[in-house]
Formats: structure tokens, C-alpha cells, sequence
């Protein structure tokens, strides 16, 4: 069965909105989220690592107070984009690990963002 | 820093015949790599892993060939069929994880 639910699977919003995106660990505590971006025909690109009870690790270039991650319990990461511009607009996804070690990633289903 | 890339970005293979992916990367301290397969619209979904101390492992129709000389990776699906029609990704893990390029499966019928 699933291990990670991440909703909504695709939202519409307005250009200077903000939308949450949720990504929820199914079988187990997850002390550590990855989100990534993806845009059409290219790769993953992490964003930012989620820790749980501490500020996000974000990647260079990725703005903090554009891409809000909050990680307030074991099996709940969210990703709020604030003030959404076209440029926003992405495929989204979460994934999580049982540890740091050397473990694959459990990824969700993502989230595709059109901003109008 | 370390990258992750493959050599073809497209593959296209008659059902029934062998694919093989490819992938190199830079960092000489990579030790464990992973295999993804991407359906569109979709997130990524495991398919094999090979730490450093192997270079082979199979599973179920696939194998992945680890030459840690040259810093190459690859996949080998065999009898492919036209549900392993993916983009396929590899992917470096060292605290986190990075991904190459991908490249897009097409298998024909």
C-alpha cells in the first residue's frame, strides 16, 4: 500500500495567492521530508529537506519565504507556496526516508500547481 | 559538486527486446544509487538500488551494473513490455538525494 498521501493532486489558484500542499507519512514516523520540483520534461530538483520540530534545510537558490515547509509532527510536512506567481506553477512532490542513512525514498503521488 | 547525468535522454525499443539505461556521475564518494521509474503525472516510483560494495544486483526483469571506475551506472530491463514505458531516473543518495537528467522509455508495440 501507499506509504506517503500528499494532497491536493492538482490545484488552480490566482496569481498572488497561497497554497498548502500536505504530505503525510502512512506507515511510519518520518523525521525527515524531502520536496522537490519538477518541471515539465526535466528532473527532480530538491527544494528543501523538512525536518521535524526544526527549521526546513532549504537548497540554493530556493527563497524560504516563497516556499513555506512545516514540519510540526512526525507524519505531517506541508509546503505552503505564498503569493503565487506563474512561474510557480510546477509539479511538487514530497518523499520521505525511515532515516538518514542509506535508505531509499518513499515519494507521494505530487502535486501539480497552475497558477493563472 | 556532484552531478548525476545520463547519456541518452531518449530510448526507444521494440516490446520484447532489452533496454539499457545509462548514467555517470561525478562524485567518487558516491556509495549507494537508486533507480526510479516516473509515469507522467506521477511521483517516482522505486525500482531497484545497488550500494558500492556490488556491482550487480537483479531483481524482477531488471538489473542495474555498477562500474565504479569509470563512475557509470546502468539499467538493464529485460523482455521489455510496453507498461515500462517511464522516464527513468537515477539517483545519488548521500544525506540527501540528487537526481540525473532522466531518460524517456519509449517502447513500441
Amino acid at each position: 500500500g501507499a506509504v506517503v498521501s500528499q494532497h491536493p493532486s492538482w490545484v488552480i489558484c490566482k496569481s498572488g495567492t497561497s497554497v498548502k500542499i500536505e504530505c503525510r507519512s502512512l506507515d511510519f514516523q518520518a523525521t525527515t521530508m524531502f520536496w522537490y520540483r519538477q518541471f515539465p520534461k526535466q528532473s527532480l530538483m530538491l527544494m528543501a529537506t523538512s525536518n521535524e520540530g526544526s527549521k526546513a534545510t532549504y537548497e540554493q537558490g530556493v527563497e524560504k519565504d516563497k516556499f513555506l515547509i512545516n514540519h510540526a509532527s512526525l507524519t505531517l510536512s506541508t509546503l505552503t507556496v505564498t503569493s503565487a506567481h506563474p512561474e510557480d506553477s510546477s509539479f511538487y512532490i514530497c518523499s520521505l526516508t525511515r532515516d538518514r542513512g542509506f535508505e531509499k525514498l518513499f515519494f507521494g503521488s505530487g502535486t501539480q500547481l497552475s497558477v493563472l | 559538486g556532484e552531478s548525476v547525468g545520463l547519456h541518452l535522454p531518449t530510448l526507444s525499443v521494440q516490446e520484447g527486446d532489452n533496454s539499457i539505461i545509462n548514467c555517470a556521475y561525478s562524485n567518487s564518494a558516491s556509495d549507494y544509487f537508486i533507480w526510479y521509474k516516473q509515469e507522467s503525472g506521477k511521483g517516482p516510483q522505486f525500482i531497484i538500488d545497488i550500494r558500492s560494495n556490488m556491482d550487480k544486483r537483479q531483481g524482477q526483469r531488471v538489473t542495474v551494473l555498477l562500474n565504479k571506475t569509470v563512475k557509470h551506472l546502468s539499467l538493464q530491463i529485460a523482455a521489455t513490455q510496453p507498461g515500462d514505458s517511464a522516464v527513468y531516473f537515477c539517483a545519488y543518495n548521500f544525506n540527501k538525494f540528487y537526481f540525473g537528467s532522466g531518460t524517456k522509455l519509449n517502447v513500441k508495440p
